[in-house]
């Protein structure tokens, strides 16, 4: 399967553990973008990344959320302390080129995540 | 803010019928204009992709147009059948390739 994979599909933690969300681009892809849908609510951008740099964090929680692209393997997304709030589906989207927006992107099933 | 409307919220249609639906975002500072396909328990699937004013794009029975100058979009099916039920997005990243998205029109094709 050639196209973005995501897991966990389904992640459960507890309040005030981590979670960690897995996201492999499409290959040769070099440009990840993680989305999140909370209940009853439309897809909200959280962060784009290239390999080892964040391009845009702007729709990132202000504590407790991290992102990173390494060099080798996946993107991934952390969430630390994690709340109830938090439950959502996470999406994570990769495309050839970025910058302009002009590349269509192609998304991966989702990690749904649940607190307890 | 970046803000991208779709309407209707959601939209029911006989099996056969064409039917259209909207998107209107800020003409300001334009770059491009996506449509995406969401159906249920899958993930979002690339329609289309419009950067020029005029633009007219098809795929099948779905096309869509572009207006820049106004700021709205329109994406057509024509002869609609049940596997076109989806919900059907759109989405304009501003300066930087992030996707705004709107809240989406959910079609439903009944037989």
């Amino acid at each position: 399967n050639a196209g973005v994979m995501q897991n966990p599909r389904h992640l459960v933690r507890r309040r005030g553990q981590e979670a960690r969300l897995r996201c492999s681009p499409m290959k040769g892809h070099s440009h990840v973008y993680w989305y999140r849908q909370l209940p009853e609510e439309g897809l909200k951008f959280m962060v784009y990344l290239q390999k080892e740099n964040i391009i845009d964090e702007s729709g990132m929680p202000k504590e407790r959320f991290s992102a990173e692209f390494p060099k080798e393997g996946p993107s991934i997304l952390r969430i630390q302390q994690v709340v109830r709030g938090d439950s959502a589906a996470y999406f994570c989207a990769s495309s050839l080129s970025g910058p302009l927006g002009n590349q269509p992107q192609h998304f991966g099933d989702g990690t749904r995540l649940s607190i307890l | 803010i970046l803000n991208v409307e779709q309407s209707p919220q959601s939209l029911h249609v006989q099996e056969g019928d064409s039917t259209n639906f909207t998107c209107s975002f800020p003409s300001s500072n334009f770059y491009a204009l996506h449509w995406y396909r969401w159906e249920t328990a899958k993930s979002p699937e690339a329609l289309f992709v419009m950067t020029l004013n005029g633009d007219e794009k098809k795929k099948g029975r779905i096309s869509a147009t572009l207006n820049t100058k106004e700021g709205y979009s329109y994406l057509y099916i024509k002869g609609s059948q049940p596997e076109d039920s989806a919900t059907y997005l759109c989405a304009s990243p501003p300066h930087t390739g992030k996707l705004i998205f709107g809240q989406g029109t959910t079609l439903q094709v009944k037989p």
